[in-house]
């Protein structure tokens, strides 16, 4: 299996820019699980997904950042407008029971 | 909010010493998990023990739980330069496979 693969790895964008971060998760696996990691705030829970349904999304911080799960296999977490604050390394990570499969992550930059 | 705090924050050792690390959490759990983070790299499982578990071995890690405290700890036997990276514990309360992560705790292992 090619594990969780999120794209792009690298992000720059300017501020007021639309942002969107993509993730597939690992096949066969129901939940599906967005973070974001700041050397500041560690490791935040932004939302997360239960056969493809939101089922918690107290951790999105604004109503700029939104998640959307079409299907089993495809997720996006979108930020528009975009701020230098959402600065961050951005990981998507699957399970099927427990344990979570973490992606490479997206490094954005807001410049 | 964190529930799981880890001690120290950071750690640095020579090669063959063994690295301990402490994690506290402050509510019930059904499991708690050890995750390992080299630097720009996602999340990866170590280790799982459970709530009715006390001590679980893997290779060179142990894990041990005390309930009544709310703690465990992460214990690397015989370190290896290879073992440099940040070590996370995280709390799964029985919240729809949702963990909770710690701080994490920065080790370097010296050659």
């Amino acid at each position: 299996d090619a594990g969780v693969i999120q794209s792009p790895r690298h992000e720059v964008t300017e501020m007021g820019q639309e942002v969107t971060l993509r993730c597939k998760p690992i096949s066969g696996h129901d939940y599906l699980f967005w973070y974001r990691q700041t050397m500041m705030r560690g490791l935040e829970l932004l939302i997360y997904f239960n056969n493809n349904v939101p089922i918690d999304d107290s951790g999105m911080p604004e109503d700029r950042f939104s998640a959307k799960m079409p299907n089993a296999s495809f997720s996006t977490l979108k930020i528009q407008p975009s701020e230098p604050r959402d600065s961050a390394v951005y990981f998507c990570a699957s399970s099927a029971r427990t344990e979570q499969y973490f992606g490479p992550g997206t490094r954005l930059t807001v410049t | 909010s964190q529930q799981g705090e880890e001690d120290p924050q950071a750690l640095s050792i020579q090669e063959g010493e063994n690295a301990t690390m402490n994690c506290s959490y402050k509510t019930s759990i059904n499991n708690l998990q050890w995750y390992r983070q080299n630097s720009g790299r996602g999340l990866v499982h170590l280790i799982l023990i459970r709530s009715n578990e006390r001590e679980k071995h893997s290779g060179r890690l142990r894990v041990t739980l005390d309930t009544s405290k709310k703690s465990s700890s992460l214990l690397i036997t015989a370190s290896r330069a290879a073992d440099t990276a940040s070590y996370f514990c995280a709390t799964d309360h029985n919240a729809g496979n949702m963990l909770t992560f710690g701080g994490g705790t920065r080790l370097m292992v010296k050659p």
